[in-house]
């Protein structure tokens, strides 16, 4: 079976624009969620959903968006792209949206911001 | 103070050389996790572990509930184990929502 996938691999866009981020989840899997890691620091929560709905959202600003798709597939959202967005974006799958299950990660997408 | 803190930051060792690396939190966790990543970004699971221990081959993870600590050992330690180990909390409340700690750079040398 495939793992998480996600698309695309790199990706440069200049300040201002705005970025599509997608992820395809393990087969079966019903839970994404969605992080965002900076040169050097561990990752940080965006997004979690489940079924489809928001479960849980970190300290981003508005400009950060998702959702999920009836196929269990995700896509972030990041507008008015800032220099600081600059970063690898990391999306795990779980088969359940709680806290006890193990988490499947992605290669991560890695967005420059010019 | 972060809620999941990792030491050392940097670790360099000698090829078959013994390693510890150290989490401490201080929430209320449903399971702790350890996960590697290498320079490309890619995450591995190595566990996931609410209470005592655990072993795949070379690696073993501890937990104590009490004082909030959990430690990632590596036996025999070679060159392919360098990377990022990163320590990482889910709680019950906040679903599949991971807490992580900053990472440990291991760099093992031949």
């Amino acid at each position: 079976d495939a793992g998480v996938t996600q698309s695309p691999t790199h990706l440069i866009k200049t300040r201002g624009q705005h970025v599509t981020l997608r992820c395809s989840p393990i087969s079966g899997h019903k839970s994404v969620s969605w992080y965002q890691q900076v040169l050097g620091q561990g990752p940080q929560f965006i997004f979690q959903y489940y079924e489809k709905e928001e479960r849980g959202r970190g300290n981003f600003p508005d400009r950060f968006s998702a959702r999920q798709f009836p196929n269990y597939s995700s896509e972030l959202n990041v507008n008015a792209l800032l220099l600081g967005d600059s970063a690898l974006y990391l999306c795990a799958s779980s088969w359940e949206g709680n806290s006890n299950q193990p988490q499947h990660f992605g290669d991560g997408t890695r967005l420059s911001i010019l | 103070k972060n809620e999941v803190e990792q030491s050392p930051q940097n670790l360099t060792a000698q090829e078959g050389e013994f390693i510890t690396i150290n989490c401490s939190y201080s929430v209320g966790i449903s399971a702790l996790h350890w996960l590697q990543q290498h320079p490309g970004g890619g995450i591995v699971s190595l566990f996931m572990l609410s209470s005592g221990k655990k072993k795949h081959g070379r690696l073993i993870a501890t937990i104590n509930i009490q004082e909030k600590h959990s430690s990632l050992h590596i036996t025999a330690s070679h060159p392919r184990d360098s990377a990022v180990y990163i320590c990482a909390a889910s709680q019950e409340t906040s679903g599949s929502r991971l807490t992580f700690g900053e990472g440990t750079q291991l760099t093992v040398n031949p």
